[in-house]
């Protein structure tokens, strides 16, 4: 059962455009975090958010943490072609530095193309 | 600085074989992930140490994997005997734990195994 469910699996837009990728579970997370993998290599943390409600912008990257903390989205405005990539969710459960672990979507694969 | 470091960076086997994943964690962190990605499951915990303990194996799949942490800069997964359905890429990642949930973790480039 993943706990994490992320949408679209996939997206292919042209540079330049605005896509918004979402991330959703019945389960609360103390805290969720985005990251994004590029091929042949290991996911890279993008942001971590904590708070219900909280936005954060990353140049033209906006993360929005629900106000539940069940879900997030990720709003990237003027898409370039180095945002392809794969972008993963990852909720923590736990508050507690060792107990807590890490839930990871699928993610979602974006293409952006010239 | 060196980021995680893991070894072999590909490695192909064939079904029954033993197979022995290394990963170096950055130095000074005290927290080490072993996670396994595939197209159909995405990416999964398998174990977790913290200052050299393993504290969470629930997700290590059958008694075939095994972890060992004999100290802060060396970890090891060891598949034994290895299966076609264990091929998958398998990351190492590390983090400085002490303030919770907001940890980073930090991943090494992954090793990818095939089992034929």
């Amino acid at each position: 059962t993943q706990l994490l469910e992320q949408s679209p699996q996939f997206l292919s837009i042209q540079e330049g455009e605005n896509l918004t990728v979402y991330c959703n579970s019945s389960s609360v997370f103390s805290s969720l975090q985005w990251y994004r993998q590029e091929p042949g290599e290991g996911p890279v943390l993008l942001v971590t958010v904590v708070t219900g409600g909280e936005v954060k912008k990353l140049k033209r990257l906006t993360f929005q943490f629900g106000d539940a903390r069940k879900d997030s989205s990720l709003h990237i405005t003027a898409a370039q072609t180095g945002d392809t990539g794969l972008y993963l969710c990852a909720g923590a459960r736990g508050f507690v530095g060792v107990r807590y672990a890490l839930n990871f979507g699928k993610g979602t694969s974006l293409l952006v193309t010239p | 600085d060196a980021g995680v470091i893991q070894s072999p960076r590909h490695e192909v086997t064939e079904m029954g074989q033993e197979v022995t994943l290394r990963c170096k964690p950055i130095s000074g962190h005290n927290s080490l992930f072993w996670y396994r990605q595939t197209m159909m499951r995405g990416l999964e915990l398998l174990i977790y140490f913290n200052n050299n303990v393993p504290i969470d194996d629930s997700g290590m799949p059958e008694d075939r994997f095994s972890a060992k942490m004999p100290n802060a800069s060396f970890s090891t997964l060891k598949i034994q005997p290895s299966e076609p359905r264990d091929s998958a890429v398998y990351f190492c990642a590390s983090s400085l734990t002490g303030t919770g949930s907001t940890d980073t973790q930090y991943f090494g480039p992954g090793t990818r195994l095939t089992v034929l």
